[in-house]
């Protein structure tokens, strides 16, 4: 029974589309987050929110855009898609900014 | 830059106990210690973490060098769902930092 919800689980977008990648926690947290994994990288941090207010941002495009509607919500918007953007993007969240995380299974993003 | 040391990958048999090192000599005095581990097409998966003393859950025992310069991870009765890529990080627990740095992790493959 999966405590943090990553929509969809796989995802196909055609270049220089925009797609959105939907994230629901039901941890009762505070603070949330988005990581990238390229193929054979390491986990790369993108963003901290922290009771929806960005908190950190570690990504140098602004194609990338996460959305706070809820407290328990953060999506994440990618314009312009390239197929760079090809990934798989991890959602994750903590009671605070300083505890435990806890991760998504994540989204996969094919971007032909 | 990695502020963390780990050996590429380890080997072990079910049942036994597995001792993961980790090296952190430039370890600030306000950074914790985390380990968390992955297996492929998952997220990453939290296990433990500590500051200076040892700690201890169902998952595994985290012993912490007097001098903080080092750690290692040890993982009683090892089963093939232990297999993964184990990460040693070190994490401000303090104002923005939140981020988890993920570096390549010691890939523990656990034998029959």
């Amino acid at each position: 029974d999966p405590k943090i919800i990553q929509k969809p689980k796989y995802l196909v977008a055609v270049t220089g589309s925009e797609k959105i990648l939907i994230c629901e926690q039901y941890l009762g947290h505070n603070a949330m987050y988005w990581y990238r994994q390229s193929a054979k990288k390491p986990l790369e941090f993108m963003f901290s929110y922290s009771y929806q207010k960005l908190m950190d941002n570690q990504t140098a495009s602004s194609r990338f855009q996460p959305q706070s509607s809820k407290k328990n919500h953060l999506d994440l918007q990618i314009t312009a898609l390239k197929p760079d953007d090809s990934a798989t993007y991890f959602c994750a969240s903590s009671r605070d900014r300083n505890t435990e995380v806890f991760f998504g299974k994540g989204t996969r993003l094919t971007v032909v | 830059d990695a502020k963390t040391t780990q050996p590429d990958s380890m080997e072990s048999t079910e049942g036994e106990t597995v001792h993961l090192p980790c090296s952190h000599a430039t370890i600030s005095g306000n950074e914790y210690i985390y380990w968390y581990r992955q297996v492929p097409l998952q997220g990453p998966e939290y296990v433990t973490h500590g500051l200076q003393q040892n700690t201890t859950n169902s998952m595994a025992f985290l012993a912490i060098a007097s001098d903080r310069k080092s750690s290692t991870l040890i993982l009683p009765h090892v089963s093939l769902r232990d297999a993964a890529v184990y990460h040693c990080i070190l994490r401000v627990q303090q104002g923005t930092g939140s981020k988890l740095s993920f570096g390549k992790g010691a890939k523990l493959t656990v034998s029959p």
